[in-house]
């Protein structure tokens, strides 16, 4: 069973650029979230898209936005982008939404550098 | 305000040394507490799932238990493929996550 996709893989922008990430999930997964990683924040929830619908957001500008297409791959944006968006962008995937009650499984990742 | 903070935040092992990793949680209306492992440049990989206290669950080396405020996770004579950050996360309406214990286990 394919695990979940993140491209690009490594992306390098400069100050006030905006970004598309994207994220395709383990078939059968309708549920994906979004994570950033940072080493002084750790990992911090940005939101959940559970068939198309925006679930949950977290403590996030609105600079960052998401959206998730009908066969359940999502994207997630980021517009005016500031030296600390340099981070690493995790997207998961599980069966159910709201908080999951099973587990989550993540994928590898993109690494964006804000120059 | 939800938060779990897991200590010590590096651990160096000699290989065979048994320890444990701690995770304090306060998070409203916990309806779950994971642990997941993360190597370098790779997203976390899931271990367990506790939901009550007093549960416990076993993988290989790896024993975590979970009581009404904090969870362990006992490494039971590590071996330097246990090297990784070891990340716990509960769940309320998100997935809340600690910082994480860098576990380095040498030969």
């Amino acid at each position: 069973k394919a695990g979940v996709t993140q491209t690009p893989r490594y992306l390098i922008k400069t100050r006030g650029q905006q970004v598309t990430l994207s994220c395709s999930p383990i078939s059968g997964h309708r549920s994906v979230s979004w994570y950033q990683q940072t080493p002084g924040q750790g990992l911090q929830f940005l939101f959940e898209y559970f068939s198309e619908t925006q679930r949950n957001k977290g403590n996030f500008p609105g600079r960052f936005s998401g959206r998730q297409f009908s066969n359940s791959r999502s994207e997630m944006n980021v517009s005016t982008l500031e030296l600390g968006d340099s981070a690493l962008y995790l997207c998961a995937s599980s069966l159910v939404s709201g908080g999951p009650l099973g587990e989550q499984f993540f994928g590898p990742g993109t690494r964006l550098t804000v120059l | 305000e939800d938060q779990v903070t897991q200590s010590p935040e590096a651990l160096r092992l000699q290989e065979g040394e048994s320890s444990s990793l701690n995770c304090s949680y306060t998070v409203s209306g916990l309806r779950g507490l994971f642990w997941y492992r993360q190597d370098p440049g790779k997203g976390p990989e899931f271990l367990f799932t506790l939901y009550s206290a007093g549960e416990e669950k076993e993988k290989e080396r790896l024993k975590a238990t979970l009581t009404k405020k904090e969870s362990f996770l006992h490494i039971t004579a590590p071996k330097p493929e246990d090297s990784a950050t070891y990340l716990c996360a509960g769940t309320g309406t998100a997935l809340i996550f600690g910082k994480g214990t860098t576990l380095s286990v040498s030969s």
